[in-house]
This record gives C-alpha cells, sequence and structure tokens, in this order.
C-alpha cells in the first residue's frame, strides 16, 4: 500500500516560470517530509525538507509548503531553470521506524 | 571523491545465480541503507544498519542477507536470483540513525535477472 503519492509523473515547465511539484500522503501519523532531486544514472540527493510544526519552508528558489489536513506537500521553484530540470522524490516519516517512505516520482523538464 | 559508491553499476546474470552488491561510505556516517526501486519507480527500503547493527529489516526474501564489516560498509548479497529481482538498488547512508537530515545515495546499482 503505498502511503505516498505523486499522482503527476511528469512536468514541463518554460524557463523562469515557476514549477509546483506535488505529493500526497494517506498517513495522518507522518510529520517529517522531504524532497529529493535525481538526475539520470545518479542517486537521488537530498533538497528540502519540512517538519510538520511548520507550513512553509525556504531554501533559495525552492520552497515546500505543507497542508496538514489536506495531508498534501507541494515543492515551488522559482524561477525554474533548465538545470532543474530532474526527477523529484517526496518522502515522509512517522518518526517511529526510522525510516521514509517514498513516492514514486515526479520529472520536472525545464523548457529553454 | 564519491561519498556514497557502490559497485557494480550494472549487473546482467542470470536466474539462480548468486551476486553481491559492495557499499562504501567515506562520509563517517553511522547509518546505511539499501533501498530498491522497481519498475514502477517505486523506492523502497530493504534494510537499514546502524553502526554495522541491523535496524530495520523490511519484509524482504530471505535470499537477500545484507552485511556490514564495518559502518563504512554495507554490502548486499542476494542468493538464487530470481526474475523479480530485477530493479536497481540504491545504498545510502545518513548522519543520523533516523534519516531525518537526508540520506546520502550511492548511484545505484542496475541489476538485471534473464
Amino acid at each position: 500500500d503505498q502511503q505516498v503519492k505523486q499522482n503527476s509523473p511528469s512536468l514541463s515547465v518554460q524557463e523562469g516560470r515557476i514549477s509546483i511539484l506535488n505529493c500526497d500522503y494517506t498517513n495522518s501519523m507522518f510529520d517529517y517530509f522531504l524532497w529529493y532531486k535525481k538526475y539520470p544514472a545518479e542517486g537521488p540527493t537530498f533538497l528540502i525538507s519540512i517538519s510538520s510544526i511548520k507550513d512553509k519552508n525556504e531554501d533559495g528558489r525552492f520552497t515546500v509548503f505543507l497542508n496538514k489536513s489536506a495531508k498534501h506537500l507541494s515543492l515551488h521553484i522559482v524561477p525554474s531553470q533548465p538545470g532543474d530540470s530532474a526527477v523529484y522524490f517526496c518522502a515522509a516519516s512517522d518518526g517511529t521506524g526510522n525510516q521514509f517512505y517514498f513516492g514514486t516520482g515526479t520529472s520536472l523538464t525545464v523548457i529553454p | 571523491d564519491t561519498a556514497v559508491s557502490q559497485t557494480p553499476k550494472y549487473l546482467v546474470t542470470q536466474m539462480g545465480n548468486d551476486k553481491s552488491i559492495k557499499c562504501e561510505q567515506n562520509l563517517g556516517h553511522d547509518t546505511m541503507y539499501w533501498y530498491k526501486q522497481d519498475s514502477k519507480k517505486f523506492l523502497k527500503i530493504m534494510f537499514s544498519y546502524n553502526n554495522k547493527e541491523l535496524i530495520i529489516n523490511e519484509t524482504v526474501p530471505n535470499r537477500f542477507s545484507p552485511k556490514s564489516p564495518d559502518k563504512a560498509h554495507l554490502n548486499l548479497h542476494i542468493n538464487s536470483l530470481e526474475l523479480g529481482d530485477s530493479a536497481v538498488y540504491f545504498c545510502a547512508s545518513s548522519q543520523d540513525q533516523g534519516g531525518w537530515g537526508g540520506y546520502t545515495f550511492g548511484s545505484g546499482t542496475r541489476l538485471t535477472v534473464v
């Protein structure tokens, strides 16, 4: 049973515009969330995190928003750059099992 | 200098064979993991070790046996390979036991069983 879902397998955005990647989860006990970025033939790299005590966390061009009532988080990239083209995974944890549950990823293409 | 390195990068083998994937991290992290990414791109934890001790063992067939000779290494040995074992296997490490600060992943090993 997949507890973390990324329902959009792909997204295309023009360079300079905003990219919004979405993630939904089913387990209300999840309280910590991470986003990873993955280039082809490489492992995922950690991008940004958010704890359930916050509803927003920002790091440069990347902002993650958390809506606990909707069990939804999103990653905003502004402005998008061609180098952002990658697969983005969200991951969630309930803090008890020492593990994170991953979504299946969204492939972002930023068009120059 | 690669932080988490795993070898081989590609592995093609026949059903029934036994194979190993090696992983080493030079970050000084105490916790290491093996993740499997299947054909549906679903990334799922298999094992985690903290300072050479098994912490997580998900519902993985016992044909899969992790071995951690020291905290910098976590190797994965697979016996009697099956077609369904074909996947990309990622090794990872983290500074904390829960991965709260994020994992550092290796570049993956694409295993194809024919």
